[in-house]
């Protein structure tokens, strides 16, 4: 069974603070990764995509993928109250090509506290 | 852009009505999902199309019947749901191995 693992938290961090939320997955023929946040009563929304080993940032979000050790994870710098979310950690399957499913982790809480 | 419209925005229905969730994309993506979510648990896929041709079926009830008119619309017809249907419903869709999820549907079956 293809599985993703997140933490659940709550995670909680001060305003200004990095906030690193983590994520491994089983499937080793895994190529696409992926975070989404989604507030509370609201739809997921894609917020960073990782396909490489190593490094990806965007503003104050880094990815960062290790494919040997099927870790993924995920730094916001100078966290702020509006990043309080959960977030979703998602692989794609390692086949299918472009149209293969996702499988989401369940999902970290964070907490930014002002 | 990349933007999914869903409605209704919210629906509640009764155990022997039948309603239909709508979903569009005008992004020129060719697979589109429908996603069941439950309170503090992640998505869980239902049905894939790909093509505007029915791809997976994720062992869905068949109260759960969805509809691809065009590679642009997707649809969920509901009939007969139980309490535990009670959800929200989200519709995606996906290019160059991206997927994007629309507002959802909060469903409320009573």
């Amino acid at each position: 069974q293809k599985e993703v693992e997140q933490n659940s938290g709550p995670l909680s961090v001060p305003e200004g603070a990095i906030a690193s939320l983590n994520c491994t997955y089983s499937d080793r023929g895994s190529q696409s990764f992926f975070w989404y946040r989604q507030y509370s009563g609201k739809s997921p929304e894609l917020i960073m995509f990782i396909y490489s080993n190593g490094d990806k940032e965007d503003g104050r979000f880094t990815a960062q993928l290790n494919k040997a050790s099927q870790y993924v994870s995920l730094l916001i710098r100078d966290s702020q109250p509006s990043d309080s979310a959960t977030y979703l950690c998602a692989v794609k399957e390692g086949y299918g090509g472009s149209q293969g499913n996702l499988i989401f982790g369940k999902g970290t809480k964070l907490s930014v506290k002002p | 852009d990349t933007e999914v419209t869903q409605t209704p925005k919210h629906l509640v229905m009764g155990m022997t009505n039948k309603k239909s969730l709508k979903c569009e994309q005008h992004m020129g993506h060719r697979a589109m999902y429908w996603y069941k979510q439950k309170a503090k648990k992640p998505p869980e896929l239902m049905f894939v199309y790909s093509y505007e041709k029915l791809s997976i079926n994720e062992s869905v009830p068949s109260r759960f019947s969805p509809e691809c008119p065009n590679s642009s619309l997707l649809n969920l017809h509901l009939h007969a749901l139980q309490p535990e249907d009670s959800a929200l419903y989200l519709c995606a869709s996906s290019q160059e191995n991206r997927q994007y999820f629309g507002p959802g549907t909060r469903l409320t079956v009573t």
